[in-house]
């Protein structure tokens, strides 16, 4: 089946710093990919739809400022969450449809100190 | 407002006990799917229904999606200590670069030996 690599799959950083999450379609090309944000045993929180050579567009309440989305090709997508803070460690998932279905990423531990 | 909804939230239950869990949502979907997690990993599809009345097997799991298409249920028999893990359903809304998929809140699954 379709692949979605997602890397990194842990990261630890300190307050206030930048992290870049890469989401990488591996034998298909997705023109959208969605990006996802999920707390211990509970759904996934969409955060924003990555476009293909245009804006992201991003959910009620998400702060397009902080979570810089780039989808600069039709197999990557890249999330970079700006001046981390505690409250924004948290697992993130990139998913990518290909016809009717979605693959999903191994997702991303973000811990911020 | 949550679109989808997803019974129970929680389960604990012993290893040979049949289980299910239900999604119910007052509106119409093109198609849903069926989603488990484990901790740390990106969900993994297990099935997508599409046509109302449909029946899926896959192993000791049944999926159903209703005749009218706004809600489905996955049964699991004889349940095993290997099936423990978060459940998901999501329905999908829209085509080509409009489509959504429309999460539940989850079930989160544990099979005692």
């Amino acid at each position: 089946g379709a692949v979605v690599s997602q890397h990194p799959s842990w990261v630890i950083c300190k307050s206030g710093t930048s992290v870049k999450i890469e989401c990488r379609s591996l034998d298909f090309q997705a023109t959208t990919m969605f990006w996802y944000r999920q707390f211990p045993k509970q759904s996934l929180m969409l955060m924003a739809t990555s476009n293909e050579g245009s804006k992201a567009t991003y959910e009620q309440g998400v702060e397009k400022d902080k979570f810089l989305i780039n989808h600069a090709s039709l197999t990557l997508s890249t999330l970079t969450v700006t001046s981390a803070h505690p409250e924004d460690s948290s697992f993130y998932i990139c998913s990518a449809p290909r016809i009717t279905e979605a693959f999903f990423g191994q997702g991303t531990r973000l811990t911020v100190v | 407002t949550q679109l989808l909804e997803q019974s129970p939230q929680f389960l604990s239950i012993q290893e040979g006990e049949n289980l299910t869990v239900y999604c119910n949502s007052s509106s119409v979907f093109s198609s849903l799917q069926w989603y488990r997690q484990e901790p740390g990993e990106g969900p993994v599809l297990l099935v997508t229904v599409v046509t109302g009345g449909e029946v899926k097997k896959l192993k000791r799991l049944t999926f159903q999606f209703g005749d009218a298409r706004k809600d489905s249920s996955l049964h699991i028999t004889a349940a095993q200590p290997g099936d423990t893990g978060l459940y998901l359903c999501a329905g999908a809304r829209g085509a080509g670069n409009n489509r959504k998929l429309i999460w539940g809140l989850g079930t989160s699954l544990a099979v005692n030996p």
